[in-house]
């Protein structure tokens, strides 16, 4: 099974609220990853955990703020949001950070829109 | 600064008319090089992982090689349903992230 679930599907938020979004895995991978992706860009990494533990922030606003509860859990919670977050936010995860190629199996993205 | 630059940005085929979509990366450790199919507002679907050069791989309609210097992504009699966004993304040595490329958007018209 290689599949990687989120939640929820569609998020509608104003810039005062604060949500979650939500990523589970069971393929037993230990890397674990959010991206963002706008229209027709790739995705663009935001943040990595590796063995349940912030391993990689690219610079990533504070308004974002990941948490990974365990090892088949992923959250990305967020507040203050400004219009130009909306785009679709990707989970992702893989078997092991650095070792070997390490492909990468994504879920199927939280559309955001923040007014 | 490792990159990776896909060809072309947008590629328009007729029903079971073959072609190849390109891939190139800067020679430096790669670890893997890896093809994604991603359907609009959806996340990115996993097809081929490649490690060295020579290497081929194969799904349905879909081959994948690699070269030292590029990849290619072979569609043979392409169907309406391959219609997608094509992403190919690198692993270079030392690096924990994926370098994506900028995607080939292809479109089968019946």
């Amino acid at each position: 099974d290689t599949e990687v679930t989120q939640t929820p599907k569609h998020l509608v938020m104003g810039m005062t609220n604060k949500k979650s979004l939500k990523c589970e895995q069971h393929m037993g991978h230990r890397a674990m990853y959010w991206y963002k992706q706008k229209a027709k860009k790739p995705p663009e990494l935001m943040f990595v955990y590796s063995y349940e533990k912030l391993s990689i922030n690219e610079s990533v606003p504070s308004r974002f703020s990941p948490e990974c509860p365990n090892s088949s859990l992923l959250n990305l919670h967020l507040h203050a949001l400004q219009p130009e977050d909306s785009a679709l936010y990707l989970c992702a995860s893989s078997h092991r950070r650095g070792t070997g190629a390490n492909e990468q199996f994504f879920g199927p993205g939280t559309r955001l829109t923040v007014l | 600064e490792d990159q990776v630059t896909q060809s072309p940005e947008a590629l328009r085929l007729q029903e079971g008319e073959s072609s190849s979509l390109n891939c190139s990366y800067t020679v430096s450790g790669l670890r893997g090089l890896f093809w994604y199919r991603q359907d609009p507002g959806k996340g990115p679907e996993f097809l081929f992982t490649l490690y060295s050069a020579g290497e081929e791989k194969e799904k349905e309609r879909l081959k994948a090689t690699l070269t030292k210097k590029e990849s290619f992504l072979h569609i043979t009699a392409p169907k309406p349903e391959d219609s997608a966004t094509y992403l190919c993304a690198a692993r270079f040595q030392g690096a924990q992230k994926l370098v994506f490329g900028q995607g080939t958007r292809l479109t089968i018209n019946p």
